[in-house]
């Protein structure tokens, strides 16, 4: 199994485009999760889904879109990038009435 | 937002020493987990705690859950380079499916 994968692994943007960053998990998860991880703030949750076509919003959302249409699948868009955008991304999923996260290896994102 | 407390926030150290992490809540935490992050990775779980008083060991790691189940300690034996790593605790105030994350206690191993 690979686990939860993530793509790109490394992406620069200027500001103002967009993009969208994958998340794949091969495991039947029920639960996906978007974090941001900054130094000195540790892991911030963005969004999560407890299901396929459900999304909630977490700690901080703003200035991101996701959506899950499979239930293997969790994306995490950025419609106009920002400076404050830069950031490693970890995505990370989760099966029901099970304890422990699996993440996958992150996205490391720079906005100029 | 219930908040993890870790401390130290970082730990350099000689291969051989023992040492303790904290992670403190004001909060009570139906469960409690620890990860370790290697750097360029994703964290990994080590262990998860889920009765107050609850000792796990895991080889040279020995993990804690505290009586009131708001706090936590992870001691490490004889230390080795290998352990060196981001250090987390995440915590889950209800349904186990919402994690709250402590800032991380960054481990250095000097051989």
């Amino acid at each position: 199994n690979a686990g939860v994968t993530q793509t790109p692994k490394f992406r620069v943007l200027k500001t103002g485009q967009s993009m969208t960053l994958l998340c794949a998990q091969d495991m039947n998860h029920e639960y996906m999760y978007w974090y941001r991880q900054d130094p000195g703030m540790g892991l911030r949750l963005i969004h999560y889904s407890v299901g396929e076509g459900t999304t909630a919003k977490g700690e901080v959302p703003d200035g991101y879109n996701v959506s899950r249409l499979k239930k293997q699948n969790f994306l995490l868009g950025l419609e106009s990038a920002a400076p404050s955008q830069t950031s490693v991304y970890f995505c990370a999923s989760l099966k029901q009435n099970n304890y422990g996260y699996t993440f996958g290896s992150g996205t490391r994102l720079t906005v100029v | 937002t219930q908040l993890l407390e870790q401390s130290p926030q970082f730990l350099s150290i000689q291969e051989g020493e023992n040492l303790t992490v904290y992670c403190n809540s004001s909060s009570v935490f139906s469960s409690l987990q620890w990860y370790r992050q290697e750097p360029g990775e994703g964290p990994v779980l080590l262990v998860t705690v889920v009765t107050g008083g609850e000792v796990k060991k895991l080889k040279r790691l020995t993990f804690q859950f505290g009586d009131a189940r708001k706090d936590s300690s992870l001691h490490i034996t004889a230390a080795q380079p290998g352990d060196t790593g981001l250090y987390l605790c995440a915590g889950a105030p209800g349904s186990n499916y919402k994690l709250t994350f402590g800032k991380g206690t960054l481990l250095t191993v000097n051989p």
